[in-house]
C-alpha cells in the first residue's frame, strides 16, 4: 500500500506570494491533517480534516487554510507569505485498518525569502 | 502547563546501553499514547503506539503506560548509533481525538 504523498517536496517564494500544498494521505484514510514544524519549535498543529470538513483548527492566522476533496486528498494554502513561514509543513493521514495511528509524508520544505 | 512535557535532551548514552526516554501528560482522559521518531530532516515515523496501562514490547523497544501517574515511556535496549534522533511523544486529547504533541527528546547514541 502506497504511503503518505505530499508535493511539492521543495519550494522557494518570496514575502507576499502565496503558495499551495497537496497530500494524497493512504488509501483509505480519511483523515489528514496538517502541521507545521520549525527548529525548536516542535510540531505545531495547523488543522484536521475528515470526510471534506474540518474536524480540527490549531492557533494560525486566518492566511492559513486548507480544503479536502472527495477522494480525501488535501491542499493547504498560505497566503501572502511571510518569512517566519519557512518551515517543513507535513502531512499525515490515519483511518481505516490504522486506526487512531497518523502517518507522515516526507514533509514540503518551504523556503520564503 | 504544557500538555505534554518531555525533556528536550540531549540525552547522550553509549553503544549498547539502555536509553530511557520519557514523557508527561496532563488530560487524565487520554486513551490513545505514541511514540515517533524523526531523524534531522526527515518526517516523524511511528514506533509504537500502547494504549494499556502496563508495558509494551516491540524488537528492542519498549513503551510502558502509567494512567495514574500520567506517564508514558520508551525504552530502546542494546542502543545503535542509528537510534540517535528526536523521539516525539504523542496522546488523543478531548473529545475531538486531537493528537497532542511533545517537543521531542533528542537522543545521541555514541560509538
Amino acid at each position: 500500500k502506497a504511503g503518505v504523498t505530499q508535493t511539492p517536496r521543495y519550494l522557494i517564494k518570496t514575502r507576499g506570494q502565496q503558495v499551495t500544498l497537496s497530500c494524497s494521505p493512504i488509501s483509505g484514510h480519511r483523515s489528514v491533517s496538517w502541521y507545521q514544524q520549525t527548529p525548536g519549535q516542535g510540531l505545531q498543529f495547523l488543522f484536521e480534516y475528515f470526510s471534506e470538513t474540518q474536524r480540527n483548527k490549531g492557533n494560525f492566522p486566518g492566511r492559513f487554510s486548507g480544503r479536502q476533496f472527495s477522494n480525501s486528498r488535501s491542499e493547504m494554502n498560505v497566503s501572502t507569505l511571510e518569512l517566519g513561514d519557512s518551515a517543513l509543513y507535513l502531512c499525515a493521514s490515519r483511518g481505516g485498518t490504522g486506526g487512531e495511528t497518523q502517518y507522515f509524508g516526507p514533509g514540503t520544505r518551504l523556503l520564503v525569502l | 502547563q504544557k500538555e505534554v512535557e518531555q525533556n528536550s535532551g540531549p540525552l547522550s548514552v553509549p553503544e549498547g546501553a539502555i536509553a530511557s526516554l520519557n514523557c508527561t501528560y496532563s488530560d487524565r482522559g487520554s486513551q490513545s499514547f505514541f511514540w515517533y521518531r524523526q531523524y534531522s530532516g526527515k518526517s516523524p515515523e511511528l514506533i509504537m503506539s500502547i494504549y494499556s496501562n502496563g508495558d509494551k514490547e516491540d524488537g528492542r523497544f519498549t513503551a510502558q503506560l502509567n494512567k495514574a501517574s500520567q506517564y508514558v515511556s520508551l525504552l530502546i535496549r542494546d542502543s545503535q548509533p542509528s537510534d540517535s534522533a528526536t523521539y516525539l511523544c504523542a496522546h488523543h486529547a478531548g473529545n475531538n481525538r486531537k493528537l497532542i504533541w511533545g517537543l521531542g527528546t533528542s537522543l545521541a547514541v555514541n560509538p
